[in-house]
């Protein structure tokens, strides 16, 4: 079976640095994916992982473990519009790049 | 210019009547697909296709199916709505079957009466 966590909600300051984390158990791993997604909107692609390490993209940068079944995706400056929610999705080897998500990080950003 | 486009954004209907969800998308890509997404939940996979191959989730009910006629469009048809397939659909196509991002639609939110 697949199983992705997620926390639920985080809190954080315009300006600046948060860090959601993602761990996960899944029958084979092929990837993972970051997604953001505004409320009542489509999820936006920001990230993937294949190999462990970090990959920077702007302001956002997410990290692989494959041994620890973990990533976590860094915001920095954060700016209002970036309260959305993140979600987690692994790719696993069973199936045609079937994604399991987690349930999301609801991330609000105060001024 | 949106690449994956879904209409109606809203959509409402009776329980027991038939809808249908529908999806088109200019990017040309060889793979599309259908999630579930309920309030505070993640999208849930319920079948894709690989051109014109269907590819069922096993724990999708019967309810629930699909049409591709061709490369551009997919459609989600529910046979017979009940309240608890009140969601967001979110239809979703990526090139090829490899580690690629999917790129999703904004999503149909259906409301049943």
């Amino acid at each position: 079976g697949q199983n992705i966590d997620q926390p639920t909600e985080m809190t954080a300051t315009e300006g600046a640095i948060v860090q959601i984390n993602c761990t996960y158990q899944t029958s084979g791993f092929n990837g993972l994916f970051w997604y953001q997604q505004h409320a009542g909107e489509a999820p936006t692609f920001l990230s993937y992982n294949v190999l462990d390490g970090l990959e920077e993209k702007g302001r956002f940068s997410s990290f692989l473990s494959r041994s620890k079944g973990y990533s976590y995706l860094l915001l920095k400056e954060l700016q209002m519009k970036d309260s959305a929610s993140y979600l987690c999705a692994v790719r696993a080897l069973t199936g045609a790049n079937n994604l399991f998500f987690g349930t999301g990080t609801r991330l609000t950003v105060i001024p | 210019d949106a690449m994956v486009i879904q209409n109606p954004r809203y959509q409402v209907t009776q329980f027991g009547k038939p809808v249908t969800l529908s999806c088109s998308q200019t990017l040309n890509h060889n793979v599309m697909y259908w999630y579930q997404q309920k309030s505070s939940q993640a999208p849930k996979l319920l079948f894709h296709y690989y051109d014109k191959d269907f590819n069922n989730e096993a724990d999708t009910p019967d309810n629930f199916q699909s049409r591709r006629p061709n490369t551009s469009f997919c459609f989600l048809d529910i046979r017979s709505p009940g309240l608890g397939d009140a969601a967001m659909y979110l239809c979703a196509t990526s090139r090829d079957t490899g580690a690629q991002p999917q790129h999703f639609g904004d999503g149909t939110r259906l409301s049943i009466l």
